[in-house]
C-alpha cells in the first residue's frame, strides 16, 4: 500500500542531544513537508521541499534541519538549539502544489 | 499574510445532532485553495475536501457538507446526524504561495468535536 511512514512513533531526547525523525513516502510525490503540533496551536510548518536537493524554511525553522537527497525521504533533525522540542511532529507529502497533502502517523518527541 | 480562524475551540454534541464547524479565512490572493482535514485520536490527519476559490458550489458527501462563501470569506463544514466516530479534531487550511512559487498550507488551530452516545 502507498503511504507515508514516520518513525519512530515515540522518541525521547536528552538535553544537548540531536535527534532525527524519519519520513519515507512511496507515493511518488514531489513535495514533502514537516509540521509541528502543540496542544491548542494547530499545525505549524517547519520545513518544506518541492523537489529533491531543495528545501525552504517554514514559519518555525529555528533549531531544526532537514535534507532531501532522495525523492522518497525527508528526515528532520531536531538540534540541541531547539529549546522546547516537546511536541507531535507530522510529515506530509503532495503530488504537486495545491493538491491535498497526505500525512504520516506522526512522531511524539519528549525530553528526558 | 494568510490567516485561518476557527473560533470554536471545542464542541460537544449528542449523537444524531447536526453540527457546523466554522472557518473564516483571510487572503490577498485571487486564486487559492481551501481544505478540511480530520485528526482522529490516533493522530494522523485525514484529508476531507479541497475547494478552489473559483468554485462556490456547495458540496455534499454523505453526511458531510461544505458551504463556501467568498463574500464572507467562510468555508463552513456541517456534519448531519453526527456519530460517535465523528469525534476528532477538525482543521481548516488555506493554501499560500510561498517563495519560488512553491505552495504551503496555513492551518487554523482546529475544532475538537466530541460526539456523545
Amino acid at each position: 500500500d502507498g503511504g507515508i511512514t514516520q518513525s519512530p512513533k515515540y522518541l525521547f531526547r536528552k538535553e544537548g542531544q540531536n535527534v532525527t525523525l524519519s519520513c519515507e513516502q512511496n507515493l511518488n510525490h514531489d513535495a514533502m513537508y514537516w509540521y509541528r503540533q502543540d496542544p491548542g496551536q494547530g499545525l505549524r510548518l517547519i520545513y518544506y521541499s518541492q523537489i529533491v536537493n531543495d528545501f525552504q524554511k517554514g514559519d518555525i525553522a529555528e533549531g531544526y534541519s532537514v535534507s532531501r537527497e532522495k525523492k522518497e525521504s525527508f528526515p528532520l533533525t531536531v538540534t540541541s538549539a531547539q529549546k522546547n522540542p516537546t511536541a507531535f511532529y507530522l510529515c506530509a507529502s503532495s503530488i504537486t502544489r495545491y493538491q491535498p497533502q497526505h500525512f504520516g502517523d506522526g512522531t511524539r518527541l519528549s525530553i528526558l | 499574510a494568510q490567516k485561518v480562524t476557527q473560533a470554536q475551540t471545542e464542541i460537544s454534541v449528542v449523537e444524531k445532532e447536526d453540527v457546523t464547524l466554522d472557518c473564516v479565512y483571510e487572503t490577498r490572493d485571487t486564486t487559492y485553495y481551501l481544505f478540511w482535514y480530520k485528526q482522529p485520536p490516533s493522530g494522523e490527519l485525514v484529508f476531507l475536501i479541497r475547494r478552489n476559490s473559483f468554485d462556490e458550489q456547495n458540496e455534499i458527501s454523505g453526511r458531510y457538507s461544505w458551504n463556501f462563501q467568498k463574500s464572507t470569506s467562510s468555508f463552513n463544514f456541517t456534519i448531519t446526524a453526527s456519530q460517535v466516530v465523528d469525534s476528532a479534531v477538525y482543521f481548516c487550511a488555506l493554501s499560500e504561495v510561498a517563495q519560488g512559487g512553491s505552495e504551503k498550507l496555513v492551518f487554523g488551530k482546529g475544532t475538537k468535536l466530541t460526539v456523545n452516545p
